[in-house]
């Protein structure tokens, strides 16, 4: 597609439900990104794909997030369990490359644990 | 880490006047990109500028990497250009990027 496709836009969740949060980066790029933004913050890293390969999850806040991008395009954030401060927009990013180039993000999924 | 700081952090103006906003970083980067937060969240690119200066219409940006910070200069300003502008910096063989807090900008009729 034109952009970076993610859904669903907007999640309700009871504490204690298991999401899952999808992103469809541009078509060719490498790289993906996940961040997650809680309000009047910016943007924070979560994980890093380069193609398949998860290079970099340090950011992942618990062992309740896990990522995946299993053919190197689409991807998955899961939160398992979910607790009140998972509250945030969940952004996912992509570029051609992980260095020197423009990053895009897309429109990110805003969820909401009750 | 590398520090990312915005000035300032909320702006009010008239429409039609200009606006400077500036990202100040701690370190040396290799990449450094500014972007408008819309109301419902998504960050939409308007500089890729690690040196130099760039202009798009009503909008231009410098950054000064040897000084460590980076310009944005709103010009003409409308109410469409009110929203959040963010500053976001990648240090040297690093692919994280790592943004400041934000300028909040709201533009009057």
């Amino acid at each position: 597609g034109a952009g970076v496709s993610q859904s669903p836009r907007y999640k309700v969740a009871k504490r204690g439900q298991d999401v899952a949060l999808r992103c469809d980066p541009i078509s060719g790029h490498v790289s993906l990104f996940w961040y997650q933004q809680a309000l009047g913050q910016g943007p924070e890293f979560l994980t890093y794909f380069q193609n398949e390969a998860q290079l970099d999850k340090s950011g992942l806040p618990s062992d309740r997030f896990f990522a995946e991008r299993p053919e190197g395009s689409v991807s998955t954030l899961k939160i398992q369990r979910t607790q009140q401060e998972d509250s945030a927009v969940y952004l996912c990013a992509s570029s051609l490359n992980g260095f020197g180039n423009t990053i895009y993000f897309g429109e990110g999924s805003w969820l909401t644990v009750v | 880490g590398i520090q990312v700081e915005q000035s300032p952090p909320d702006l009010i103006l008239q429409e039609g006047a200009n606006s400077t906003l500036r990202c100040n970083f701690s370190d040396s980067v290799n990449n450094l990109q500014w972007f408008h937060q819309n109301p419902w969240g998504q960050l939409i690119n308007l500089f890729y500028i690690p040196s130099g200066t760039k202009q798009n219409g009503r909008l231009s940006a410098t950054t000064v990497a040897t000084e460590r910070y980076s310009l944005l200069y709103i010009s003409s300003s409308q109410t469409t250009d009110s929203g959040v502008y963010v500053c976001a910096v990648r240090r040297d063989s690093s692919y994280k990027l790592i943004f400041g807090s934000g300028t909040r900008l709201l533009v009057r009729p």
